[in-house]
């Protein structure tokens, strides 16, 4: 299985500050015949199931707010916040689906 | 609007088996796959398997296999996880989700969870 891990495992970030998240996968997730990553981001609140924010490593979900966003391919990736709210206080996981789907261990964002 | 509605917690002892249930509505039921993933307490996210609700085709994690079946309903646009020989590491929230059309790997929509609790 591919194993994916993320750094920070936590992270304080000031609000309206700038928070990124990065994820690393032991093997590409490029599927290279269409140029596409197979690689999303999911926030989890609370009590809630995950929500999907980005797929394709890149591409926002319907209704996600523009101050997300997500970068990266092969094996390196990140998901940026670029002005932290309040309510983007959550557990983000990054997550392929290249092969047998797997998850990143989770970052726990905060406020500072 | 798309919606999985699972099944009620569980409370269940060693040894025994549980049955969730997810109910899709609002999207035609044999369009997209279905993916069960689990959550223990204060863990991270497992995949454990997909169904595809238009033949059946399924495909476990290896970790699982021997220990789950994925089953569908097309007359109600239920699919059904069942895990047998619980053990107290099996407590965990499960969850249901939609495979979405960007490669069907990418979960749009999920359940709203359903705890399995084992304890004797």
């Amino acid at each position: 299985d591919i194993v994916m891990t993320q750094s920070p495992d936590s992270l304080a970030v000031s609000l309206g500050e700038r928070a990124t998240i990065n994820c690393k996968s032991s093997q590409t997730v490029l599927y290279s015949s269409n140029n596409t990553n197979y690689l999303t981001w999911y926030q989890q609140k609370p009590g809630q199931p995950p929500k999907l924010l980005i797929y394709w490593a890149s591409t926002r979900e319907s209704g996600v707010p523009d101050r997300f966003s997500g970068s990266g391919s092969g094996t390196d990736f990140s998901l940026t916040i670029s002005s932290l709210q309040a309510e983007d206080v959550a557990v983000y996981y990054c997550q392929q689906y290249y092969s047998t789907p797997t998850f990143g261990q989770g970052t726990k964002l905060e406020i500072k | 609007q798309v919606q999985l509605v699972q099944s009620g917690a569980e409370v269940k002892k060693p040894g025994a088996s549980v049955k969730v249930s997810c109910k899709a509505s609002g999207y035609t039921f044999t369009s997209n796959y279905i993916h069960w993933v689990r959550q223990a307490p204060g863990q991270g996210l497992e995949w454990m398997g997909i169904i595809n609700p238009s033949g059946g085709s399924r495909s476990y994690a290896q970790r699982f296999q021997g220990r789950v079946t994925m089953t569908r309903d097309t007359s109600t646009s239920t699919v059904y996880l069942e895990l047998s020989s619980l053990r107290s590491e099996d407590t965990a929230v499960y969850y249901c989700a939609r495979g979405g059309a960007r490669g069907g790997g990418d979960f749009d929509y999920w359940g709203q969870g359903t705890l399995v609790t084992v304890s004797s």
